[in-house]
């Protein structure tokens, strides 16, 4: 596989639910965003992991939980969220997280709360 | 803070009628404009990084430009294959700086 690849690309579930974002990217890259896309509404950005460490936390709720175990691999871990967390949740690599804006992005994986 | 408004919200093109898209920023100090394609249904994919006043950037029917407020893309003879909705973004120079994104503007080429 080529790219960033995020999986599920679709999930529903309901406030009480936990579920998990995965993204994965096989460019090498050094530095992993999520970003939220609402309707109507700029993207976003929520969180950003460079080398493995949290560099920005961009005042997201705590029902959204970041993991990145290595480079290559990030998460995001979904609790008690509420009907407006419904949005297109994306991953984006970098090569370096502080200099480019040149950002490769996966499909998205497409939320709906209950 | 930083700021990128993009207009027209929608635009309506009809095969190979030529139009411009605007993106209006407010930046501090600028260390990069960036335009990204974004489908119906994927990610965002980058097409061209500016710069400074003055650079131009091409890519098949496209152009962008950038001047010190804002920076224009230039649709040349679009396809119906360019339909898709363009976003633009800013990165400040100083320290630190993430991306500020535009709501994007929709394009509609007809055949």
């Amino acid at each position: 596989e080529t790219g960033v690849t995020q999986t599920p690309r679709h999930l529903v579930m309901g406030m009480t639910n936990k579920k998990s974002l995965k993204c994965e990217q096989h460019l090498g890259h050094n530095a992993m965003y999520w970003y939220k896309q609402s309707a109507k509404k700029p993207l976003e950005l929520m969180f950003v992991y460079n080398f493995k460490e949290q560099t920005e936390n961009n005042s997201v709720p705590s029902r959204f939980s970041p993991e990145c175990p290595n480079s290559s691999h990030l998460f995001l871990h979904l609790h008690t969220l509420q009907p407006e967390d419904s949005a297109l949740y994306l991953c984006a690599s970098s090569q370096d997280g502080q200099i480019t804006g040149e950002l490769f992005f996966g499909e998205g994986s497409r939320l709906t709360v209950l | 803070e930083d700021q990128v408004t993009q207009s027209p919200e929608a635009l309506r093109l009809q095969e190979g009628e030529s139009s411009s898209l605007n993106c209006s920023y407010t930046v501090s100090g600028l260390r990069g404009l960036f335009w990204y394609r974004q489908d119906p249904g994927k990610g965002p994919e980058f097409l061209f990084t500016l710069y400074s006043a003055g650079e131009e950037k091409e890519k098949e029917r496209l152009k962008a430009t950038l001047t010190k407020k804002e920076s224009f893309l230039h649709i040349t003879a679009p396809k119906p294959e360019d339909s898709a909705t363009y976003l633009c973004a800013v990165q400040a120079s100083e320290g630190y700086s993430t991306l500020t994104f535009g709501k994007g503007t929709m394009l509609l080429v007809s055949p």
